[in-house]
């Protein structure tokens, strides 16, 4: 195991709602990414968090937003929910020195089902 | 933009054979190239980073190599076990330098059969 947790593991949401996923980083680690993953393809990179600071976005729209907390820990919001959505949304936590960032460690995964 | 491409077709080998995943990138000169692990439903593992300026890097059995000339990295896994049946993921840091922010390939699916 990574030391990684996120929560909720499985979650299904209707068309038009709101939801809100939880990634606990690994201790020490003050960077936290957020990736989507589609079935049968890589990881996408939606955003990552430094200090809790938006740190760099992917191609995703505003309606994706985040947070990350003073213990580094952080959320990941989707508004207005779209049946493409539905996706393995992953959370990877590293520590960033002067000299760039450590190895990711990802946590399980959120599996989110919109219907 | 950046695209990164991996063997689209999973590999099928025998246990005791060598496996080659091959990714290939286009429009973009990465610094810094790493390979992940991924077992269905679970998030994933990282496994080896390779820098621009070296060539090879070897870990137990383990072997990645980056020729940024071809741009295309190799991953060899020798005397494959069923154990390593996975899917391989490819991916490119996107920033400047070690940001963590991975452009991944699509993967790799890898099938070992005794």
């Amino acid at each position: 195991e990574t030391g990684v947790t996120q929560s909720p593991t499985h979650l299904i949401k209707t068309r038009g709602q709101q939801v809100t996923l939880r990634c606990s980083s690994q201790s020490g680690h003050n960077t936290v990414s957020w990736y989507q993953q589609a079935l049968g393809q890589g990881p996408q990179f939606i955003f990552q968090y430094y200090r809790e600071e938006e740190n760099g976005r992917g191609n995703f729209p505003p309606r994706f937003s985040g947070l990350q907390f003073p213990n580094y820990s952080s959320e990941l919001n989707v508004n207005a929910l779209e049946l493409d959505d539905s996706a393995l949304y992953l959370c990877a936590s590293s520590f960033r020195t002067g000299g760039g960032n450590t190895e990711a460690f990802f946590g399980q995964g959120t599996r989110l089902t919109v219907v | 933009s950046q695209k990164i491409e991996q063997n689209s077709e999973a590999l099928n080998i025998q246990e005791g054979k060598t496996a080659t995943l091959t990714c290939n990138y286009t429009n973009y000169s990465p610094a810094y190239l790493q390979w992940y692990r991924q077992d269905p439903g679970r998030g994933p593992v990282f496994l080896l980073l390779i820098r621009e300026n070296e060539k090879e890097k070897r870990k137990e059995r383990l072997k990645v190599t980056f020729d940024t000339t071809l741009k295309q990295s190799l991953f060899h896994i020798t005397a494959s076990q069923p154990a390593d049946s996975a899917t391989y993921l490819c991916a490119l840091d996107g920033g400047s330098g070690n940001t963590g922010k991975l452009i991944f390939g699509q993967g790799t699916t890898l099938q070992v059969k005794p």
